[in-house]
């Protein structure tokens, strides 16, 4: 059981290149979140999923893109990088009794 | 406005003393508080989960209690080990997907 896994671990990126961030459960969540934490900040809300084929914004979605194609991945898509970017993405996926976090993506754009 | 606001920021106690890390929000309406622990480089893990009627919940040497009176929460390390250096996120959930994440409070334990 390997829980949730993100992929890349680290990437830089030149501005305006595009990327996708992976992640993938295995515990069948319905609930799925991306999230991006700055240095000295509390994690902010980009998109989340309820379900495959279902997913709304968050409270930080200028930038980014989603899509749930299945219960199992929810990879987030940077189409034109910028600076601001910069940070470390999580993603969790969810249960009643809680969230289940990936162990993050470093994402550096220069 | 929603806030969770984290206090201290940062803390370096003795391997085996306890200490209290404090967690007052302003987030309304209130559904669960939870309380995380996260690693340097990992994603945080869940330590504690608490709803409006729950006043103390526990883990291990960890106990987190709730007065939502005034507020305020508080996660108290029993014996700390060098194992708990690391930040812990306090998180209020004021609905379905409407979660407020603190700043964290950065323990270092020191042997």
């Amino acid at each position: 059981n390997a829980g949730v896994t993100q992929t890349p671990k680290f990437r830089i990126l030149k501005i305006g290149q595009s990327m996708t961030l992976q992640c993938t459960q295995d515990m069948n969540h319905n609930y799925m979140y991306w999230y991006r934490q700055d240095p000295g900040m509390g994690l902010k809300l980009i998109y989340y999923s309820v379900g495959a084929g279902i997913t709304d914004k968050g409270e930080v979605p200028n930038g980014y893109n989603v899509s749930r194609s299945t219960t199992e991945d929810f990879p987030l898509r940077l189409e034109l990088a910028a600076p601001s970017q910069t940070s470390v993405y999580f993603c969790a996926s969810s249960w009643e009794g809680g969230q289940y976090f990936g162990a993050g993506t470093r994402l550096s754009v220069l | 406005k929603n806030q969770v606001e984290q206090s201290p920021q940062s803390l370096i106690i003795l391997e085996g003393k306890n200490c209290t890390l404090q967690c007052n929000y302003t987030v309304s309406p209130f559904s669960n508080l939870r309380w995380y622990k996260q690693d340097t480089g990992r994603g945080p893990v869940s330590l504690t989960i608490m709803t409006f009627s729950e006043n103390t919940k526990s883990n291990g040497r960890y106990t987190a209690t709730l007065d939502a009176d005034t507020k305020q929460s508080s996660l108290h390390i029993t014996a700390s080990q060098l194992s708990d250096s690391a930040s812990y996120i306090c998180v209020v959930s004021s609905g379905f997907q409407k979660l407020v994440f603190g700043t964290g409070t950065r323990l270092l334990v020191s042997p």
